[in-house]
């Protein structure tokens, strides 16, 4: 499968834990994206990768957000100290330097109890 | 920062019958306007897009039209299909940043 892919696409988690998400994206893309999408909402962007450096951080990655993209090829989104109101579709996109088109996966669904 | 707004929310349109979605953006420099196709569940799908130096882009059945001047574009769809049932999002980014920012959406329910 040539396309962007998430892990796990489905966490449930309590309140206060904290969760990991995996991003790997189409192979030779070197931008990769995270946007989270609620329930009836269009997806709103929280962060940027060109390569390894994280270049955009939206106001909505508290300090409980981190991300990461240490080699160039996957990425990982941790929350930590979950809240209910962090639970959404976590989606990741990617796309090709001096191309505007993004990819997206098929995200991860998050339910904080 | 870059705001877009979308409307109808909700358009039910008769089989074979157009479809037609609006979108306005509120900063000039925004140059990249796609539309993404996103059915329940799944992934949001680019279906087309258009920049900022082209004012109609057509793919099949599907055209997109920009205003730079107004600061609005649009999706059409002709000869709706059942399968167009979904919910259509619009974006707008710059190449500055390259973030999208997204419209609303709007489900779009094709009757039989």
């Amino acid at each position: 499968d040539t396309g962007v892919s998430q892990d796990p696409r489905h966490k449930i988690t309590k309140r206060g834990q904290n969760v990991t998400f995996r991003c790997d994206p189409i192979s030779e893309h070197n931008r990769l994206y995270w946007y989270r999408q609620t329930l009836g909402q269009g997806p709103e962007f929280l962060t940027y990768f060109q390569n390894e450096a994280q270049l955009e951080k939206s106001r909505l990655l508290s300090d409980r957000f981190s991300a990461e993209r240490p080699k160039g090829s996957f990425s990982t989104l941790e929350i930590q100290r979950t809240e209910q109101g962090d639970s959404a579709m976590y989606l990741c996109a990617s796309s090709f330097s001096g191309r505007d088109e993004q990819f997206f996966g098929p995200g991860t669904r998050l339910t904080v109890l | 920062g870059e705001n877009v707004e979308q409307h109808p929310s909700t358009l039910s349109v008769q089989e074979g019958d157009s479809a037609v979605i609006k979108c306005t953006y509120s900063d000039s420099a925004s140059n990249y306007f796609p539309w993404y196709k996103q059915e329940l569940g799944k992934r949001p799908q680019l279906i087309i897009d258009i920049r900022s130096n082209v004012g109609e882009k057509k793919d099949q059945r599907i055209a997109v039209t920009l205003n730079k001047t107004a600061k609005h574009f649009s999706l059409h769809i002709t000869e709706t299909q059942p399968e167009d049932s979904a919910v259509y999002f619009c974006a707008a980014s710059m190449k500055s940043n390259y973030q999208l920012i997204w419209g609303a959406g709007t489900k779009l329910i094709i009757k039989p």
